[in-house]
This record gives structure tokens, sequence and C-alpha cells, in this order.
């Protein structure tokens, strides 16, 4: 079935670092890819998405390429800020029945200022 | 407007008591998704309903589980005879019905239960 690996975590860094968090899927066709975040005591959000191939997600500083090639949807962001500080999860949206969601296991990640 | 949500936002329950969750979805929106968050994973696909119709209940782990949502809007996710592996974070979410283009996921508070 399909399925999606991320970076385990917890990723700690300095603020204004730079950010990558990778995440790979194993689909059938081309499904839609997502990024959401939960901040601590919060629901999960929607941050970014892509629904094809070479489609750019962008959304607060942050972005991420749908690549078929490499079955990849890497987050990065140039300069982290502490407010970023947060879990992230990748996700896949299947393209049969429900359309439900299919998430990683979450990546933790921790901006010291 | 109002977001996803759902209630109470923390259960705890002794093994084998019966809990029910309940969700309220955004207005106008017809399909209704249940999640499973356990303690450091991502969430995983409970259930599945467009109106009142469940259309996928693939992801219940057990007979014990049981969701509804008999008028299309509010649902509830029952879980009979609890154990202690049912102890998660218990997401709910709802979207346009699933021929719009745009049907993203809004996800709400979810409820924590804990079964000692």
């Amino acid at each position: 079935g399909d399925s999606v690996t991320q970076m385990e975590g917890p990723v700690t860094l300095s603020e204004e670092a730079f950010l990558t968090i990778n995440c790979t899927y194993t689909a059938t066709g081309y499904p839609s890819l997502f990024w959401y975040v939960q901040y601590p005591g919060e629901g999960l959000q929607l941050l970014l998405k892509a629904t094809k191939a070479d489609d750019k997600g962008s959304n607060k500083g942050f972005e991420a390429t749908y690549r078929k090639e490499t079955t990849s949807f890497h987050l990065e962001k140039g300069s982290v800020q502490v407010s970023d500080s947060a879990v992230y999860f990748c996700a896949l949206r299947t393209l049969q029945g429900a359309q439900k969601l299919v998430f990683g296991q979450g990546t933790r990640l921790t901006i010291n200022p | 407007g109002a977001g996803v949500s759902q209630s109470p936002r923390y259960k705890v329950a002794k093994r084998g008591q019966d809990v029910a969750l309940r969700c309220d979805p955004i207005s106008g929106h017809v399909s209704l998704f249940w999640y499973q968050q356990a303690l450091g994973q991502g969430p995983e696909f409970l259930t599945y309903f467009q109106n009142e119709a469940q259309l996928d209940k693939s992801g219940l782990p057990s007979d014990r589980f049981f969701a509804e949502r008999p008028e299309g809007s509010v649902s509830t996710l029952k879980i009979q005879r609890t154990q202690q592996e049912d102890s998660a974070v218990y997401l709910c979410a709802s979207s346009l019905p699933l021929r719009f283009r745009d049907n993203e996921q809004f996800f709400g508070p979810g409820t924590r239960l804990t079964v000692l």
C-alpha cells in the first residue's frame, strides 16, 4: 500500500539556520503531497501542498517540490525562527476510494535562539 | 468561521469501559474522517463518511471500534471495552466533497484518550 517515510527526529537548530526535512513516498500513481505542522498544544494545520509532479508548494517561508523521479517531497526553509518549533508531518492523499491521508511518523523540530 | 470541534478534549477511562468521542465538522463539509495518532507517531486512518454513509472503515483496528454519523453532520466514534493499546489522540477531519479539486482536510484539536 501507499506509505510515507520521513527523516527521523528530533532536529535541533539555531535560529536563522537552514532547514531540510526529508520525505519520500511510495504510491500507485501520482498522489497529492502535503506537509502538515502541529504546534505545541494545537491541532494539525496544513502548511503547504503540491498536486502534481514538479509543483512547488510554499507558505511562511517553507518550500517543498514534488519530485516524481526520486519520489520525494523534502521540506526546506532558508532561515528558521524560534516560532517554527513544532512537529512536521509529510503526507500523501490516496487516489482511490476515500482519498485518505497517509502520514509519515513526524519530525520534531526545535529552534534555539 | 468555526473550525472542526471535538469533545471531550481529554478522556481517561478504566480498562474495559466504553467511551464515546464526538466530532462537529465544519458546516457544509460532507466528507468526514477519523484518524488515530499514537504517541510519537503520525495519524493513521480509521474511517470515512460521505454524509451519513460510512464508505470506508478499513482502518478500524477491531470490532470494538464503531463510528456513526446518523444525520450527516456530527459524528461519534465509540470504543467498547477499552484496552490500554487504545490510548492515543483521536483526530477528526472534514472536507468538501471529494469531487472538489481543493478538498483540503481540516483537522480538529483531537481527543486524547488514556486507558488505565
